[in-house]
């Protein structure tokens, strides 16, 4: 079955700094979710990747899938306290609704 | 546009009883997904409904069961609850395109006392 694992499982920055957090996948990733998490709520959908070489913004949220399919790194430039939270990468199985869950990136950033 | 909407938000359930919970999917949409959250486990798929059928499930035991209606609004059920079972409940709705994106509701936390 296929595992995703994310790094840094935490991370702590200053407002203003630049960060990236990666997604690495044991297999071919055939559509590459990125969510986001504030404690005990609902995840926020932040983008979907499907396309080896793919890269789409938001904001200041940046998220590439690379050319082998096997890893997605999320970038967020110049960050701030609203960006705080756990962020999920999520692989689809299939093409399926099913994902299967990284663990999460707890990100704290400080005023 | 509406989203997601999952109820209720919170609840609390005795070991034994059983418990049913509600997810109204975007307008439109006629995919439902359900997900558990827990501390130890993360994030872990329990199955998928499309047009009233059940599309995919995920390795959970046949006490966790769902249905989905006409109007695509989806309801899981957990019989025999355990302990375990306290987690996050997570809906998630989608178009059912198998390529497009998937948008989470605000979940319904479960507490087995």
């Amino acid at each position: 079955s296929q595992e995703l694992e994310q790094s840094p499982q935490s991370l702590i920055v200053q407002e203003g700094k630049n960060l990236t957090i990666n997604c690495t996948s044991s297999k071919t990733l055939y559509g590459l979710y990125w969510y986001k998490q504030k404690y005990g709520e609902g995840l926020i959908f932040l983008m979907m990747l499907q396309k080896g070489g793919e890269e789409k913004s938001h904001e200041k949220i940046t998220a590439k899938l690379d050319e082998k399919k096997q890893q997605s790194s999320l970038h967020i430039t110049a960050s701030q306290p609203s960006h705080a939270g756990i962020y999920l990468c999520g692989a689809a199985q299939g093409g399926s609704e099913k994902l299967v869950f990284g663990k999460g990136t707890k990100l704290t950033v400080n005023p | 546009k509406a989203g997601v909407t999952q109820t209720p938000r919170y609840l609390i359930k005795t070991r034994g009883q059983q418990v049913t919970l509600s997810c109204s999917p975007i307008s439109g949409h006629r995919s439902v997904s359900w997900y558990q959250q827990t501390p130890g486990q993360g994030l872990q798929f329990l199955f998928e409904y499309f047009s009233e059928t059940q599309r995919n499930k995920g390795n959970f035991p046949g006490r966790f069961s769902g249905r989905q209606f006409s109007n695509s609004r989806s309801e899981m059920n957990v019989s025999t609850l355990e302990l375990g079972d306290s987690a996050l409940y997570l809906c998630a709705s989608s178009s059912g395109s198998r390529t497009g994106e998937l948008f989470f509701g605000e979940g319904s936390r479960l507490t087995v006392l």
